[in-house]
């Protein structure tokens, strides 16, 4: 079946440091994916998402590409903030209205 | 826009009690989904309704869970009797009609601590 597969964390960088999440997908056909992010205390929010090969998602410095040949949508960020700290979820999305299916979570921590 | 309302957002209770817990979905969206997160297990997907209508509930744990979807506008899921194991997270998130790439709306949670 379907699944998602990102890096185990947790991580944790400096502040202005570079950020990379790895995450890979297995799926039939070509799905919708999308970065979730989590903040302390509160419900998943989306972050970026990408609908077809070779699109950018971005939002508030986050970057992520689909890509198809390496069935991956790493997360990149180049300068993260304290204020980035939060468990970042990879997902794909399947046809019509089916649940996303997610990867396990990877926890962010920054320090200043 | 209001998101997808739940309540209550804490809810503390003994073991063999009965828990509800409820959940709006954002007005137009036709499929609701129920979550629980711990941080043993993740999140798992409990059940999901489309139009409705329960498509899939194989993610419910046992017996003792139950959910509802009396109308497009509200969802309940039950827990009776409740045990300490069911201490966790639990989100309602709905998604708009196909066609909008399946982005899934959260929200912000039940925190649920059975003693």
């Amino acid at each position: 079946g379907n699944s998602v597969t990102q890096m185990e964390g947790p991580v944790t960088l400096s502040e202005e440091a570079f950020l990379t999440i790895n995450c890979t997908y297995t799926a039939t056909g070509y799905p919708s994916l999308f970065w979730y992010v989590q903040y302390p205390g509160e419900g998943l929010q989306l972050l970026l998402k990408a609908t077809k090969a070779d699109d950018k998602g971005s939002n508030k410095g986050f970057e992520a590409t689909y890509r198809k040949e390496t069935t991956s949508f790493h997360l990149e960020k180049g300068s993260v903030q304290v204020s980035d700290s939060a468990v970042y979820f990879c997902a794909q999305g399947g046809s019509g209205n089916t649940p996303l299916v997610f990867g396990k979570g990877t926890r962010l921590s920054v320090i200043a | 826009d209001a998101g997808v309302i739940q309540s209550p957002r804490h809810e503390v209770t003994e073991m063999g009690q009965e828990v509800t817990l409820r959940c709006k979905p954002i007005s137009g969206h036709n499929s609701l989904f129920w979550y629980r997160q711990t941080m043993m297990r993740g999140l798992e997907l409990l059940i999901y309704f489309n139009n409705n209508v329960p498509i899939d509930d194989s993610g419910m744990p046992e017996d003792r869970f139950s959910a509802k979807m009396p109308n497009a506008s509200f969802s309940t899921l039950k827990i009776q009797p409740s045990e300490p194991r069911d201490s966790a997270v639990y989100f309602c998130a709905s998604t708009p009609p196909s066609g909008h790439d399946n982005e899934q709306f959260f929200g912000p949670g039940t925190r649920l601590t059975v003693l």
